[in-house]
């Protein structure tokens, strides 16, 4: 199966600076790759996503890179803000099938 | 707004009881699934289901099993309850590739 590493585990950054999570995935099939917010004590909600047809996709302050080649993707998190100090996953798989979580990253947003 | 529910949010149980987890969905979702969440480890999946009665093992199936006899109503079951099942557990549904989570059950198993 598909096996999906995430990095950094933690991740602080000061108010106003820019963040970035990094996942490599290990299946040439995957083709859907979708990042989850959890903050603390609440369930993980879809923030953005990207399919293996586009190489890059915003969304206001987010963003989420992909690159085929070298089977990884990113989110960037520009101008952080203290809300949006969380833990992030990213996930890989194809497309009707499931998908592979990473083991997140704990990002605190110091005010 | 798409709504899962689960059954508990916390549960102490007793080593070798089993254990009845349910999660409903009111959206008329098809595929629905359970994760465990353990720190470190992320999110991995247990069984999911794609139509009613139906079920695929996921990641890590062993020591539970799964009852899908409703669209909306998914349920885990631990057979014998063990102390490395202390866990969160994570109920999500879909109907295409956004899954929809439920807050979480935190089992503990003494």
């Amino acid at each position: 199966g598909e096996n999906v590493e995430q990095h950094p585990s933690t991740l602080s950054v000061q108010e106003g600076d820019s963040a970035v999570i990094k996942c490599t995935y290990s299946d040439s099939a995957s083709n859907y790759f979708p990042w989850y917010k959890q903050e603390l004590g609440k369930r993980p909600q879809l923030i953005i996503d990207i399919r293996s047809n586009v190489g890059e996709k915003k969304d206001q302050r987010i963003a989420v890179t992909l690159n085929k080649t070298a089977k990884h993707f990113s989110l960037h998190i520009t101008e952080t803000q203290p809300e949006d100090s969380a833990v992030y996953f990213c996930a890989a798989g194809v497309t009707g099938n499931q998908f592979y979580f990473g083991t997140g990253t704990s990002l605190t947003v110091i005010p | 707004d798409v709504k899962v529910t689960q059954s508990s949010r916390y549960l102490v149980k007793r080593t070798g009881e089993k254990v009845f987890l349910e999660c409903v969905q009111d959206m008329d979702h098809e595929n629905m699934f359970w994760y465990r969440q353990d720190p470190g480890l992320g999110l991995r999946l247990i069984y999911f289901s794609y139509d009613v009665k139906m079920k695929e093992k996921g990641d890590i199936p062993e020591g539970y099993s799964v009852s899908r006899e409703k669209k909306e109503r998914f349920s885990l079951i631990l057979e014998s309850a063990s102390t490395n099942q202390t866990s969160m557990y994570l109920c999500a549904s879909s109907y295409t590739e956004t899954q929809y989570f439920g807050p979480g059950t935190r089992l503990l198993v003494l």
